[in-house]
């Protein structure tokens, strides 16, 4: 089982509001990514948890706070967004075997802020 | 700088005719290169991992190949259901800690299989 699932899978938000993605994995992994994608581009690391910890942050703006509540789980919490932060924003995890590790994807949740 | 290069952009395939795409790469050191299949809205659905110069993997009409300077996804007579931007990914060595590997994404090469 290679499965990461996110909800929502759609959500349009106002400028004003405050919002949360979240992603979910059960496949023992111990590395969540969060990913935003902009329409005909590669996707862009935004954050890296390792073991529960954030270990990286590609200079992301604060109005975006992630979350790994357990090392299962990982949220984005979203507010005062832009219009320019609509995207699709994808969740991956990952577990390193046998000194080699391979990123699984989620289905994304794409969001459009008014 | 660590970069990765596909070619071509977009590629128009008729029903069973074989192409391959192109994956170049720069890196420091290479850690692992990884092939996605992506729809549109959709998230990347992992194809294939190559880790050394040599290594070949297959599934079903796709066929992956690394260099040491590239890497080759062939497709074998192709079917519509083909169609997908394909994206390459590298992860390098010096990114490399433990479970925290980056990726570095090409930009995709947008596959259209005509019946």
């Amino acid at each position: 089982d290679t499965e990461v699932t996110q909800t929502p899978k759609h959500l349009v938000m106002g400028m004003t509001n405050k919002k949360s993605l979240k992603c979910e994995q059960h496949m023992g992994h111990r590395a969540m990514y969060w990913y935003k994608q902009k329409a005909k581009k590669p996707p862009e690391l935004m954050f890296v948890y390792s073991y529960e910890k954030l270990s990286i942050n590609e200079s992301v703006p604060s109005r975006f706070s992630p979350e790994c509540p357990n090392s299962s789980l990982l949220n984005l919490h979203l507010h005062a967004l832009q219009p320019e932060d609509s995207a699709l924003y994808l969740c991956a995890s990952s577990k390193q075997t046998r000194g080699q590790e391979t990123q699984y994807f989620g289905p994304g949740t794409r969001l459009l802020v008014l | 700088e660590d970069q990765v290069t596909q070619s071509p952009e977009a590629l128009r395939l008729q029903e069973g005719e074989s192409s391959s795409l192109n994956c170049s790469y720069t890196v420091s050191g290479l850690r692992g290169l990884f092939w996605y299949r992506q729809d549109p809205g959709k998230g990347p659905e992992f194809l294939f991992t190559l880790y050394s110069a040599g290594e070949e993997k297959e599934k079903e009409r796709l066929k992956a190949t690394l260099t040491k300077k590239e890497s080759f996804l062939h497709i074998t007579a192709p079917k519509p259901e083909d169609s997908a931007t394909y994206l390459c990914a590298v992860q390098a060595v010096k990114n490399y800690g433990g479970s925290q590997g980056n990726l570095i994404f090409g930009k995709g090469t947008k596959l259209s299989v005509k019946p």
